[in-house]
């Protein structure tokens, strides 16, 4: 199997900061790397899929880079809506896996 | 609208079998690869099942291969877990997820509401 490694697994940020996520895949997995986003109670939303694009309906404040075997998720300007926590997941392999998790505190 | 509904959880003991339903509707059933994930309480998530739409190709991790399997019907639009031989630590909220795809690439969306699935004596 893959294993994802995200960092932080936990940060603290304010309303108006830019913050950044990283994932790290095990092998290559060259851009088949989606990016959720999960609030307490509620199933996963997609926020970007094949590394880099905004799935439709996402604000533009989010943003995802990377190939290979390291990636990023962006929020260029933190909204109190973001407060949450945010998976990687690789569809590289039929037998998908995910991050950890990053929970994004205020 | 794409809608995804779950049922069937609920408390079990220990090696005892349940069975989890996921209503799909608002698209071609028959089209879509779908997928099982769960989430164990406090804890991140994880892939547990695939029932590709072509075929009969099934997948699993190998923490629950050989004890769940994935099934579908297209006829009623339904997916199925069948979870055999469980253990406390299956104990999660279950969700079934569509296959989504583009750019050579796939992922889940949408989800379900997820079913709780609670193991314990």
């Amino acid at each position: 199997d893959i294993q994802m490694t995200q960092s932080p697994s936990s940060l603290s940020a304010s309303v108006g900061d830019r913050v950044t996520i990283t994932c790290r895949a095990g092998q290559s997995i060259r851009t088949y790397l989606n990016w959720y986003q999960q609030k307490p109670g509620r199933a996963p939303k997609v926020l970007i899929y094949a590394a880099s694009n905004l799935q439709s309906g996402v604000p533009s404040r989010f943003s995802g880079s990377g190939s290979g075997t390291d990636f990023t998720l962006t929020i260029s300007s933190l909204q109190p809506e973001d407060f949450a926590t945010y998976y990687c997941q690789q569809s590289y392999s039929t037998f998908k896996t995910f991050g950890q998790g990053t929970k994004v505190e205020i | 609208q794409v809608q995804l509904v779950e049922s069937g959880g609920g408390v079990v003991q220990p090696g005892r079998s349940l069975r989890l339903s996921c209503a799909a509707s608002g698209f071609t059933f028959s089209s879509y690869s779908m997928y099982w994930v769960r989430q164990a309480p406090g804890k991140g998530l994880e892939w547990v099942a695939t029932a590709l739409y072509y075929g009969d190709n099934k997948y699993y991790p190998d923490s629950v291969k050989g004890r769940f399997i994935i099934s579908r019907d297209d006829s009623m639009n339904t997916l199925y877990l069948q979870m055999n031989s469980l253990r406390v630590e299956d104990t999660a909220v279950y969700y079934c997820a569509r296959d989504s795809f583009g750019d050579s690439t796939n992922w889940f969306d949408p989800w379900g509401q997820g079913t709780l699935v609670i193991v314990s004596s």
